[in-house]
């Protein structure tokens, strides 16, 4: 059974930096697969943040305006999130969700539990 | 990027009633477009990828339908625990986007 779990700081201050790590069990972070972040803000819909393959590509929302890394570690089965000059507008709810598919064509499957960042002033 | 309408934002509705959310397109995404379950406090789960495809486990009164721009996810009998949101999301491009969600409320 694939597991997926988001650990990191549930704090940060503003224009600090956000940091995120998805440990990954039941899987091979150099499967197939690539490896997503997504966000939700409390009490509103889902924002999909960026992805990342274990050879290192990554693929990101532009709406976050270079301000996310993200990045893999093999040794460790993990993949982790880095968000630059936080503000109060990213506090939110951050999962971390599996891509499985085939053919280009991929879901978002299983997910974190999630993880709550607040960013405070 | 790709913007995803659901429609409706919300809904009540009876145990065993038939419920139909609706996912339109702004550009063709072919079969792109999955279904998730998000219920208060809890993560989204997959309940139909590729449009109309069943996610292992989930019943069978859920189905999906369309491609192109104009997608359909149906319960065809809603049951208790299906009251949650429900968000469609295209994965035809990055950014992959959600639509906004709609929530299936108690009558």
């Amino acid at each position: 059974q694939v597991q997926l779990q988001e650990s990191g700081p549930g704090l940060v201050k503003s224009s600090g930096t956000l940091s995120l790590t998805c440990a990954v069990t039941g899987d091979s972070i150099v499967s197939t697969n690539w490896w997503s972040w997504v966000r939700q803000p409390p009490g509103k819909g889902l924002e999909w943040i960026g992805e990342i393959y274990h050879s290192g590509k990554t693929n990101y929302n532009p709406s976050l305006r270079s301000r996310a890394i993200i990045s893999v570690d093999k040794s460790k089965n993990h993949f982790s999130l880095n968000l630059d000059s936080v503000t109060a507008a990213d506090t939110a709810v951050y999962y971390c969700a599996r891509e499985p598919g085939f053919s280009g064509i991929t879901w978002l499957d299983p997910w974190g539990q999630g993880a709550l960042v607040t960013v405070s002033s | 990027d790709i913007q995803m309408t659901q429609s409706p934002s919300s809904l009540s509705a009876s145990v065993g009633d038939r419920v139909t959310i609706t996912c339109r397109a702004n550009h063709s995404i072919s079969s792109y477009l999955n279904w998730y379950q998000q219920k208060p406090g809890k993560a989204p789960t997959l309940l139909i990828y590729v449009a109309s495809r069943f996610q292992s486990g989930v019943p069978s009164r859920f189905s999906g339908s369309g491609s192109g721009t104009d997608f359909t996810l149906t319960i065809s009998s809603l049951q208790p625990e299906d009251f949650a949101t429900y968000y469609c999301q295209q994965s035809y491009i990055t950014p992959y986007t959600f639509g906004q969600g709609t929530k299936v409320e108690m009558k």
